[in-house]
């Protein structure tokens, strides 16, 4: 089984701190995306990669960036962490942009 | 932008009630996904329809695509307990996969 795993499930953060959050699947996926998660407002896409290197703008960029420096690994960067950037932050892969998504078990994030 | 509503946002049932959760798109889907999320987990792949028209059966759930490719369904026969969880329907748009913002199933027993 495709695993993705995040290296953190919880986290606590401070105003103006910068966060990485860190991503790793085990199966070779070329895709990676990176969906924050709120209730009443599902699944929202940050960024995704299909490509080492390359990098998309998903529907809520803005405070964040990303990194994919290696094909297992997509991180995940908020460069000045925010109050309204609390949330459950989900990683996901698929191994073609029209397959089902793997998701790791998410990191809950939560500035203060 | 694309957008996938997905309906009903709840829906309570007693164990051994049917349940249904309905998702459209404004605009044609290349495929449409499903996934389950059980309380405190992550979203778990459960299938992908393709063809217009298509319909998939796993057990006591059965998923619908409709003919024009923007509208789905999810049905479970006869709920059981461990059905419960939000069940999300995800919209291809070519190279984008978009969520609907799920339905919360609970099941009293």
């Amino acid at each position: 089984d495709v695993k993705v795993t995040q290296s953190s499930r919880y986290l606590v953060k401070r105003t103006g701190e910068k966060v990485f959050l860190e991503c790793v699947q085990d199966m070779d996926h070329e895709n990676m995306f990176w969906y924050r998660q709120d209730p009443g407002l599902g699944l929202r896409l940050i960024y995704f990669s299909y490509d080492v290197k390359m990098k998309e703008k998903g529907d809520i960029p803005e405070g964040y960036s990303v990194s994919r420096e290696k094909k297992e690994r997509f991180s995940l960067i908020l460069e000045s962490a925010s109050t309204n950037q609390t949330s459950m932050y989900l990683c996901a892969s698929s191994l073609g942009l029209g397959d089902g998504y793997t998701f790791g078990s998410g990191t809950r994030l939560t500035v203060v | 932008g694309q957008q996938v509503m997905q309906i009903p946002q709840y829906q309570h049932v007693q164990e051994g009630e049917d349940f249904t959760t309905y998702c459209n798109s404004s605009t044609t889907l290349s495929n449409i996904q499903w996934y389950k999320q059980r309380p405190g987990g992550h979203p778990v792949f459960l299938i992908q329809l393709v063809k217009s028209g298509e319909v998939k059966k796993q057990k006591r759930l059965t998923f619908q695509f409709g003919e024009a490719k923007k509208n789905s369904s999810l049905h479970i026969t006869a709920t059981q307990t461990t059905d419960v969880g939000t069940y999300f329907c995800a919209g291809n748009y070519g190279n984008k996969l978009v969520f609907g913002a799920g339905t919360i199933l609970r099941v009293k027993s």
